[in-house]
């Protein structure tokens, strides 16, 4: 079975500053990981995914994402926080071997203070 | 416009009395899934369908039933609501097994009182 922690409901930043969303899985598979973006009363959209090949992902609005293995782990950053970040955002894994089952992380809100 | 369309939005029923949601996409995608969102859990799987006629139960099945008559349309149906089904569903597609990632409808807020 695949899980998805991601450390910290609610994170807090400046304007300007770096942004960092933490995303650790487990999965019996090499995975493939996702991250998703929800602004309010708003379904889901996709940020940036890996699948195979270059570990550091770019993604829309920014964004990026390192899938490091040996942590287990597929961190979101953005080098410099804009009040339009503000939004809720989703780690998800894919495991192949499980049908199509996506499974998300409970979430991380993203404030970005003026 | 490529997109996932649900309805309704909202939705505010009384428990027992059967509900369905619609979900259509125009984007000939095979696979479909429904999701619930619930504070500090994320989305849970519903169901989740890999072509017409092909479906399969996700994390949390009990109490929900889909169909997948056409590919463009995956319905979600509540016989008996109850009060622990208050949550927002999104309906999802994708090209293949999501590994291209989804596309999310804009959700419905269903309360079961």
């Amino acid at each position: 079975a695949q899980s998805v922690t991601q450390l910290g409901s609610h994170v807090s930043v400046s304007e300007g500053a770096l942004v960092l969303l933490r995303c650790n899985y487990s999965s019996s598979v090499p995975p493939y990981l996702f991250w998703y973006v929800q602004y309010p009363n708003q379904g889901l959209q996709l940020l940036l995914k890996y699948t195979t090949g270059a570990t550091l992902v770019k993604g829309i609005n920014g964004f990026e994402a390192e899938f490091k293995k040996s942590e287990t782990s597929f961190h979101l950053t953005k080098p410099s926080a804009h009040m339009s970040d503000a939004a809720e955002y989703f780690c998800a894994v894919s495991d192949l071997g499980a049908g199509n089952m996506l499974t998300f992380g409970g979430g991380t809100r993203l404030m970005v203070k003026p | 416009e490529a997109q996932v369309t649900q309805n309704p939005r909202y939705l505010i029923t009384v428990t027992g009395k059967k509900l369905t949601v619609t979900c259509s996409q125009n984007m000939n995608h095979e696979y479909m899934s429904w999701y619930r969102q619930d504070p500090g859990l994320g989305l849970r799987q519903i169901y989740y369908s890999m072509n017409v006629e092909v479906t399969d139960k996700g994390d949390v099945p009990e109490g929900y039933k889909v169909s997948r008559k056409e590919k463009r349309n995956f319905p979600l149906i509540l016989e008996s609501p109850s009060p622990n089904q208050t949550s927002l569903y999104f309906c999802a597609s994708s090209l293949d097994r999501g590994n291209y990632g989804y596309t999310f409808g804009s959700g419905t807020r269903l309360t079961v009182v």
